[in-house]
């Protein structure tokens, strides 16, 4: 079955760097999601996007956060200045078009550590 | 703003006993889904729920939606350790993108 992938699994930067966290869609899926889950909280809304641009955002996906779908394949996620608070497991999701029987697929995710 | 609410939230039952997670939500939807975790892994659709009085079953978990009462049920019969997982209910905002708003998460044990 198709999957969502998502590199690295685990990711350890210092404060102040910038990260970049890559996901690969499902190949017929059109719509890709970011998702963030604090340890031991309820997973949470970043991004949204579709057609190329963002379709939605959260307050949380302030400037220092951006999306990108630099080819065909790829979806990534990048924190230009990493904070402790950015510490996090982030999924990606992605789904094949806009219909309420079509579930949003998630890949296992990163685990972004901040130090 | 949308809320999604879960309860309870910490679940332990015995073995062979049943249960049921209750999840509310605040504004009018008519897409719920539910998925499970493990521990340290991803999101696993389980169900997709669309109508109202829709039920979906699958195995021993068994899921339903109210959505004049804004109410979601996932029913557990007849526990068994391999459920041990929690369980997260997502509601769909569908002309925002789509993007899910999950409520806080069952973590539910069974226990021999």
């Amino acid at each position: 079955e198709p999957e969502v992938t998502q590199t690295p699994s685990h990711q350890v930067t210092q404060m102040g760097q910038e990260v970049i966290l890559r996901c690969v869609p499902i190949s017929n899926h059109l719509y890709f999601y970011w998702y963030r889950q604090i340890l031991g909280q309820k997973v949470e809304f970043l991004v949204s996007f579709y057609n190329n641009e963002i379709s939605e955002k959260s307050e949380i996906f302030d400037d220092q956060f951006s999306v990108e779908r630099p080819d065909g394949s790829n979806f990534t996620l990048k924190i230009r200045s990493t904070k402790l608070e950015d510490s996090a497991m982030y999924f990606c999701a992605s789904r094949e078009g806009p219909q309420g029987n079509q579930p949003q697929h998630f890949g296992d995710g990163t685990r972004l550590s901040i130090l | 703003e949308l809320k999604v609410e879960q309860n309870p939230l910490f679940l332990s039952m015995q073995e062979g006993k049943n249960y049921t997670i209750y999840c509310n939500y605040s504004t009018t939807s008519d897409r719920l889904y539910w998925y499970r975790q493990d521990p340290g892994k991803s999101l696993e659709s389980l169900f997709v729920l669309l109508s109202n009085g829709a039920v979906k079953q699958e195995g021993r978990l068994m899921a339903s939606l109210d959505t004049k009462a804004r109410l979601s049920t996932l029913h557990i019969t007849a526990a068994v350790h391999d459920l041990s997982a929690t369980y997260f209910c997502a509601v769909d905002i569908y002309n925002q993108g789509g993007k899910l708003i999950f409520g806080q998460g069952t973590e539910l044990s069974v226990k021999p």
